[in-house]
């Protein structure tokens, strides 16, 4: 199957810092998402995103599917963001991969 | 929408019993997805079903599970007998159509003791 590697694995932001976070993925991806799984285990979908960029509010994502890679940027980060972040690929329609997550801590 | 639904929440079994799963999709979504999600292995899928008919299985780790979609609305997943190295949460997702966004419940967490 397709290798997913995100980074970094662990981040720790004070309250109003910005972040990026990157998905690397090893093949040819039709699919995309990002989800963020929050402390009650919890996985909310950020962005279906299998190319282009895409904004909401504060988080924005942006797919070079050619250079199969993904980033996931946090703006003004605020204690609700942290959980840990998941990238998510797929190709063959639906048969998705999860990278390992980035966990996320935005601290007071 | 309500979204996906999972029940039960939380299933405590002992060592050899039956455990279900159930999983309602969102209705009009005409693809579905059973994963499972441990520290050691993080989030794997283990089957996902397309128009009710099972589609990729090679994910499920041994005979012992057993998932089922009769209807639309509705899917099961069955471990026979349980072993404690099942303990996991075990998500359940849906999507509209193949290749489009998924949706996740709530989850379920499984303990077998």
């Amino acid at each position: 199957g397709i290798q997913v590697e995100q980074s970094p694995p662990d981040l720790i932001l004070q309250e109003g810092a910005n972040s990026t976070l990157r998905c690397n993925f090893s093949d040819s991806v039709n699919n995309l998402q990002w989800f963020h799984q929050n402390p009650w285990g919890q996985l909310i979908n950020l962005f279906y995103i299998p190319s282009g960029t895409k904004q909401n509010v504060r988080l924005s994502a942006t797919t070079v599917a050619t250079e199969r890679y993904s980033l996931l940027y946090i703006s003004s980060s605020q204690t609700t963001d942290s959980g840990v972040y998941f990238c998510a690929v797929g190709y063959n329609f639906n048969k998705f991969y999860f990278g390992s997550g980035t966990k996320l801590n935005v601290k007071p | 929408d309500a979204g996906v639904i999972q029940s039960p929440r939380h299933e405590v079994t002992e060592m050899g019993q039956e455990v279900t799963l159930r999983c309602k999709p969102i209705s009009g979504h005409n693809s579905l997805f059973w994963y499972r999600q441990t520290m050691m292995r993080g989030l794997e899928l283990l089957i996902y079903f397309n128009n009710n008919v099972p589609i990729d299985d090679s994910g499920m780790p041994e005979d012992r599970f057993s998932a089922k979609m009769p209807n639309a609305s509705f899917s099961t997943l069955k471990i026979q007998p349980s072993e404690p190295r099942d303990s996991a949460v075990y998500f359940c997702a849906s999507s509209p159509d193949r290749g489009t966004e998924a949706f996740f419940g709530q989850g379920t967490r499984l303990t077998v003791v």
